[in-house]
């Protein structure tokens, strides 16, 4: 069971360049959502998404881009990586609100 | 707004020994509550969640959580702690009608032999 995967799990970065995270779930959840976890800062939304076609902002949108084109795809994009933007980011979903988001491993993402 | 405290950043146990993390939140209508668990280089696994109902709700790994309206709290606990459990764990409460989760700043338990 796939569940929700994210790429890549590790990326380093010079400042400025651009890069796109990649997330997509195989369960049909219309819902989904991307995190950033900072060292003592718990998880904080940067976008999320009802259903293909349609994202919102969440509470850390600024520096950040997401398309949702498929129910399964959710890519997170940054255009201009700044050091402020080094974290680990999670990609989750759910099918509905009486049911948990599912999380995925992760990616680490350092900017030099 | 919507927020959830976990007072404490740090808990050391010896294994065997009983857990209670805390957690409270700050919600206007009856949450959406969940109790995380992320091992490092994880991502985070659901231990429990309360939707309505019986207050005290199992989950898995042995673990349970007491809802109290009165205190807004949603504590963790655990009678008898393993050397696996050691892990971060994270409260979240359900906002709003559009699934989103508020965290809290997690707690890390570390069990000693």
């Amino acid at each position: 069971n796939a569940g929700v995967t994210q790429t890549p799990k590790f990326r380093i970065l010079k400042i400025g360049q651009s890069m796109t995270l990649q997330c997509t779930q195989d369960m049909n959840h219309n819902y989904m959502y991307w995190y950033r976890q900072d060292p003592g800062m718990g998880l904080k939304l940067i976008y999320y998404s009802v259903g293909a076609g349609i994202t919102d902002k969440g509470e850390v949108p600024n520096g950040y881009n997401v398309s949702r084109s498929t129910t399964e795809d959710f890519p997170l994009r940054l255009e201009l990586a700044a050091p402020s933007q080094t974290s680990v980011y999670f990609c989750a979903s759910t099918g509905s609100q009486d049911q948990p988001q599912h999380f995925g491993d992760g990616t680490r993402l350092s900017i030099l | 707004a919507q927020s959830v405290t976990q007072p404490d950043i740090h808990i050391t146990v010896s294994e065997g020994a009983s857990l209670e993390l805390r957690c409270n939140y700050s919600y206007g209508a009856t949450p959406y509550l969940f109790w995380y668990v992320q091992s490092p280089g994880q991502g985070l696994q659901l231990l429990l969640k309360y939707f309505s109902g019986d207050t005290l709700v199992q989950g898995i790994k042995g673990f349970e959580a007491e809802f109290k309206r009165s205190q807004s709290s949603f504590n963790l606990r655990k009678p008898s702690v393993h050397w696996s459990d050691a892990a971060e764990y994270f409260c979240a409460v359900g906002a709003g009608n559009t699934d989103k989760l508020i965290f809290g700043t997690g707690t890390r338990l570390q069990v000693f032999p």
